[in-house]
This record gives structure tokens, sequence and C-alpha cells, in this order.
């Protein structure tokens, strides 16, 4: 079992959807939790970020946590075209990973116009 | 520079030769991270430095890969005696600060290593 599992999709949604994509992990000692966006071809760059349990706005973006269930979920409202693109959880904070991001496998999202 | 640059973007190269990965991240960031990238998959840990101090290279799949950071700037990973099960994408990364966990890190564009 991977410690970060994540729905590889794709995904496939009309513009203007709400969508919701989700990881779910079991390393209790994650604490930091973020969410990357990658366009093909291009490298992971980072959307969200969240510290322990709670829900995080940005614009149309929310990332939820919920650390007793070992979940997050990264919803985005009014989806466009331009929001299609692979979507990459990835977790830290437990103390034998240091430094370390530990990725989902990502989630394909298609918005069709 | 204004991201994380890697070079070559694309390597084809024979099954047991060398290669050399080059990586040059973003102006006056402290910490650099090596990734690897399946295709279908997530970036996986390698090895990362603070300033040319390599901090823990755990990731590594076995002794044919290294890494540096001489001037703790520009990093070079280089993998000796080439297998076919070494292609992948190679991505770099670099952040600012070196202890926080949660510290934003910025991706390069990667390097695609294909070996036959």
């Amino acid at each position: 079992q991977k410690e970060v599992e994540q729905d590889p999709g794709p995904l496939s949604v009309p513009e203007g959807a709400i969508v919701s994509l989700n990881c779910t992990y079991s390393n209790s000692a994650f604490q930091y939790f973020m969410w990357y966006r990658q366009y093909s071809r291009k490298g992971p760059e980072l959307l969200m970020y969240t510290y322990s349990s709670g829900n995080k706005e940005d614009g149309r973006f929310t990332a939820q946590v919920d650390k007793s269930s070992k979940y997050i979920s990264l919803f985005i409202r009014d989806s466009q075209p331009s929001d299609s693109a692979t979507y990459l959880c990835a977790m830290s904070g437990a103390v034998e990973y240091g430094n370390k991001l530990v990725f989902g496998a990502g989630t394909i999202l298609r918005v069709k116009s | 520079g204004a991201g994380v640059s890697q070079s070559p973007r694309y390597k084809v190269t024979k099954r047991g030769q060398d290669v050399a990965l080059r990586c040059d991240p973003i102006s006056g960031h402290v910490s650099l991270y090596w990734y690897r990238q399946a295709l279908g998959q997530g970036p996986e840990f390698l090895t990362y430095f603070n300033y040319e101090a390599q901090q823990d290279k755990s990731g590594l799949p076995n002794d044919r890969f290294s890494a540096e950071r001489p001037e703790g700037s520009i990093s070079t990973l280089t993998i000796q005696r080439t297998e076919q099960r070494d292609s992948a994408m190679y991505r770099c990364a670099s952040s600012l600060e070196r202890t926080h966990p949660g510290n934003t890190i910025y991706f390069g564009e990667g390097s695609w290593l294909t070996v036959v």
C-alpha cells in the first residue's frame, strides 16, 4: 500500500462545474498538506498549502484537511478549461521524512468548454 | 534566474553509459532537491541539499546514483552505468529556507532521460 493514495482519473467535467479531488494517506504524523498543479510537459507548481486540519480558501480553490480520517480534498469552483491539468497532492512534516515531500500519483482533470 | 533551470531537457543514452544532469536553482535559494517522476506518477524524492551539504540521500536507488552541490548553488545528479530502468523524468527543485517542512518549493521543467 502506498503512503499516499490518489485516484489517477481522468476526471472529465463541463465548464463551470464544481470539482472535487481527493487523497488519502496512512502516516498520521504528516502535518503539512499541499496541492500542486502540473500542466503537460511542465514542472509541478504549488497551488495550495495547509498546515494541520481545517479549511483554506484562495479564490476558486478550497483545500480541506481531515487528519482524523487521513483525508484531504481540493475543491475547484466554476471550473475553467484552463484548469485542465494533473493535480498532485503532497505532504510532509513527519519527523522521519525531514524536508521530503511525499506525493500522490496525481489526478488528471479535463474541463470541457 | 527567474526559475529553476535544468539541462539537458532531453537525454538519450546507451545502457552502461554515465550521465550527468545539471540543476541551476533560483538565485538565493538555500535548499535544493532532486526528485524522479515516472510517467503517470508523482515525483519521488531522491536527495536534498542545504547550501553545499547533502542532508539526506535516502531516496537514491543505489550506489550508481550520486549528487553534489559543491558551491551551494548549481547541483549535478550523476548516474553511472545507466540501466533501462533509470529512464524517467528527473526534476530539480529549490526553496528559499532550509528547515521548515512546509516551505514552498519550486520545480524545474525536468530532464527527461531515456536509456536504450
